[in-house]
């Protein structure tokens, strides 16, 4: 199975601030990679595909970069509503797998 | 506007069997691929499964964890996704997400998912 780590597990920054999380693939999964982000208590939400493509909706403020094994998910300026679990996932092999998740908070 | 709607989620006791059932709309089901994610609690996203559509003959893939014991399958008259689960074990406790299955195949849309407890 291809594991995927994120690091770090978690984060706390300042509102404004840039804050960059990182995935890495266990092999090489070109651009198959997925993030969501997960507010407390509710359900996942897709953000970006294809490692650097945004889902309809999501604001700019998310991007994504990356090929290969190490990605990154990048929020350009932090605001209290970003405070959530974010996670990437690979679909470029069965059995599809999840990194084990960034928590963000404010500082 | 898509949307998924999990049910059946209870407590059941070891070894027991569970369907989980998801009402999708406000999209052409039959068109798309469909996944069943969990999450323990407190813990972190953990893939079941996959149910291609009619094109790709309905096939499945699993986690090597639920494999033989859960079943995905779908009634796209009814526009309905299911997960049958036996042999449960305390570990399979959950909150168990439907997912549509977008282009390319990561999942796009979730449901608010449902609860499985297995406890004695």
């Amino acid at each position: 199975d291809i594991q995927m780590t994120q690091s770090p597990s978690s984060l706390s920054a300042s509102v404004g601030d840039r804050v960059t999380i990182t995935c890495r693939a266990s092999q090489g999964i070109s651009n198959f990679l997925a993030w969501f982000q997960q507010k407390p208590g509710k359900a996942p939400k897709s953000l970006i595909y294809a490692a650097s493509s945004l889902q309809s909706g999501v604001p700019s403020k998310f991007s994504g970069s990356g090929s290969g094994t190490d990605f990154t998910l990048t929020i350009s300026s932090l605001q209290p509503e970003d405070i959530a679990t974010y996670y990437c996932q690979q679909y470029k092999i069965y059995p599809l797998t999840f990194g084990g998740g960034t928590k963000v908070e404010i500082k | 506007e898509v949307q998924l709607v999990e049910s059946g989620g209870d407590l059941v006791q070891p070894g027991g069997s569970l369907r989980l059932s998801c009402a999708a709309s406000g999209f052409t089901f039959s068109d798309h691929y469909m996944d069943w994610v969990r999450q323990a609690p407190g813990k972190g996203l953990d893939w079941v499964g996959r149910i291609r559509n009619k094109a790709n003959s309905y096939t499945t893939e699993y986690a090597a964890s639920v494999k033989g014991r859960f079943t995905i399958s779908r009634d796209d008259s009814e526009n309905s996704l299911y997960l049958q689960m036996n042999s449960l074990k305390t570990e399979d406790t959950a909150v168990y997400y439907c997912t549509r299955v977008g282009d390319p195949h990561y999942s796009d849309h979730w449901g608010q998912g449902t609860l499985v407890t297995v406890s004695s």
